[in-house]
């Protein structure tokens, strides 16, 4: 069966400092996979998607960065935090098998102090 | 562009008492709607799902939800609501563009009083 995993869960970084979340999924090949955040009494909102290796869509402009190293990995990235960059960020994907359900991982804390 | 409304911020029932969320989309074809359940701290489980076919579609944990294409319409409904129920739901429609993405509503935080 498919599964995503998604690390670390919680996430405390000094404002300025670099960040790094992973996701990988298992149990499938080449899925669509998504970076969603959540900020605190917010929304979900898009932040990347990628259809393939190395093909990243950023939805919206900000202090973040998607990349897809492998087929199933995906990686959201910044070289200098922002307080505003706090909240829960969850990766997902997309089962093309059952008519384009999306499914999320447990998601990450981050907190941006 | 595709958008979701969820109209209710915050709703309260009482434990066995029955519950419907609204939820409104706009999109131009027939959609793909999605509910999803979000418990504090934790990550999106899917509830239930409509691409096509019967209108009324059952999910997990007892919930289910009706397609009115007349109203744009998708809620969510449950007869009988249990304290474990108590959580943040989110009503989705996948744009059906490049990358199939997900489009959220703003969820809906639901109270069960005891």
């Amino acid at each position: 069966s498919q599964t995503i995993h998604q690390w670390p869960a919680t996430l405390v970084q000094p404002v300025g400092s670099p960040l790094s979340l992973e996701c990988t999924v298992e149990g499938t090949s080449n899925p669509n996979l998504y970076w969603y955040r959540q900020a605190a009494g917010r929304g979900l909102q898009l932040l990347f998607y990628s259809v393939g290796i190395g093909q990243i869509s950023s939805e919206v402009p900000q202090n973040l960065s998607a990349s897809r190293p492998q087929d199933r990995q995906f990686i959201l990235s910044s070289k200098k935090l922002l307080l505003s960059d706090s909240g829960f960020y969850l990766c997902a994907w997309n089962d093309r098998g059952s008519g384009n359900t999306i499914y999320f991982g447990e998601g990450s804390w981050l907190t941006v102090v | 562009a595709q958008s979701v409304t969820q109209p209710d911020i915050h709703i309260t029932v009482s434990e066995g008492a029955s519950l419907e969320l609204r939820c409104n989309y706009s999109y131009g074809a027939t959609p793909y709607l999605f509910w999803y359940v979000q418990s504090p701290g934790q990550g999106l489980q899917l509830l239930l799902k409509y691409f096509s076919g019967d209108t009324l579609v059952q999910g997990i944990k007892g919930f289910e939800a009706e397609f009115k294409r007349s109203q744009s319409s998708f809620n969510l409904r449950k007869p009988s609501v249990h304290w474990s129920d108590a959580a943040e739901y989110f009503c989705a429609v996948v744009a059906m563009e490049y990358g199939n993405k997900l489009v959220f509503g703003a969820g809906t935080i639901l109270r069960v009083k005891s």
